[in-house]
């Protein structure tokens, strides 16, 4: 089936260190997105990327950064890590407007504790 | 931009009682609405979504109704069961402007049995 999957599921890091979250899909959606889940904070977007050569911030973009290496992988990276980072990060994609299909298909997650 | 709030955040109900969670948007260029569901430990599924052009949407338990004007959306779960037991996230979006979602920060309903 046709499926998002992210890399790792679980990754404990140290304060200062670099660590990349990696994204793929065979959905074969044009559009990917970055997303980090905090209890009672819903799910904020961090980055979205509506294909290769387009990168946007969403509305927590500080201290991360993307990188789109081909339509099926969006990859989001964490310069220097720091505790208030520690969250789920979800990846999602979806198709564009117009195809009646919406809605996102996100990855089964990774978990991230920075100590 | 965009802003949606999201009530309650915890909702507890009787198996076979209906539960309603409660959605506000702010851009009035939004307009396509989803509900999804999270189970513990799993991704947010999508389970239903609403358009801008219409007012109600039902699949089997559940239904979405759109009041436009006031800006705001409802998730409407009957006979509730068990496996209802989950977080539930609203969204917003422009479909053809903006084009992201913007989610609720999240209502967990717990089923009591």
């Amino acid at each position: 089936d046709a499926d998002v999957t992210q890399t790792p599921r679980n990754r404990i890091t140290k304060t200062g260190k670099r660590i990349m979250l990696e994204c793929s899909q065979t959905k074969g959606h044009d559009r990917m997105y970055w997303y980090r889940q905090d209890p009672g904070l819903g799910l904020r977007l961090i980055y979205y990327s509506f294909d290769v050569k387009d990168i946007n911030k969403g509305e927590i973009s500080d201290g991360y950064s993307v990188s789109r290496q081909a339509q099926a992988k969006f990859s989001l990276s964490l310069e220097s890590a720091i505790p208030n980072q520690t969250a789920l990060y979800f990846c999602a994609t979806s198709d564009s407007p117009g195809t009646g299909n919406s809605g996102y298909t996100f990855g089964s997650g990774t978990r991230l504790t920075v100590v | 931009g965009e802003n949606v709030e999201q009530h309650p955040s915890t909702l507890s109900v009787q198996e076979g009682d209906s539960a309603v969670i409660k959605c506000t948007y702010s851009d009035s260029a939004s307009n396509y609405f989803p509900w999804y569901k999270q189970e513990l430990g799993k991704r947010p599924q999508l389970i239903i979504d609403i358009r801008s052009n219409v007012g109600e949407k039902k699949d089997q338990r559940i239904a979405v109704t759109l009041n436009k004007t006031a800006k705001h959306f409802s998730l409407h779960i009957t006979e509730t069961q068990p496996e209802d037991s989950a977080v539930y996230f609203c969204a917003a979006k422009e479909e053809w402007g903006a084009q992201k979602l913007v989610f609720g920060q999240g209502t967990r309903l717990t089923i009591n049995p």
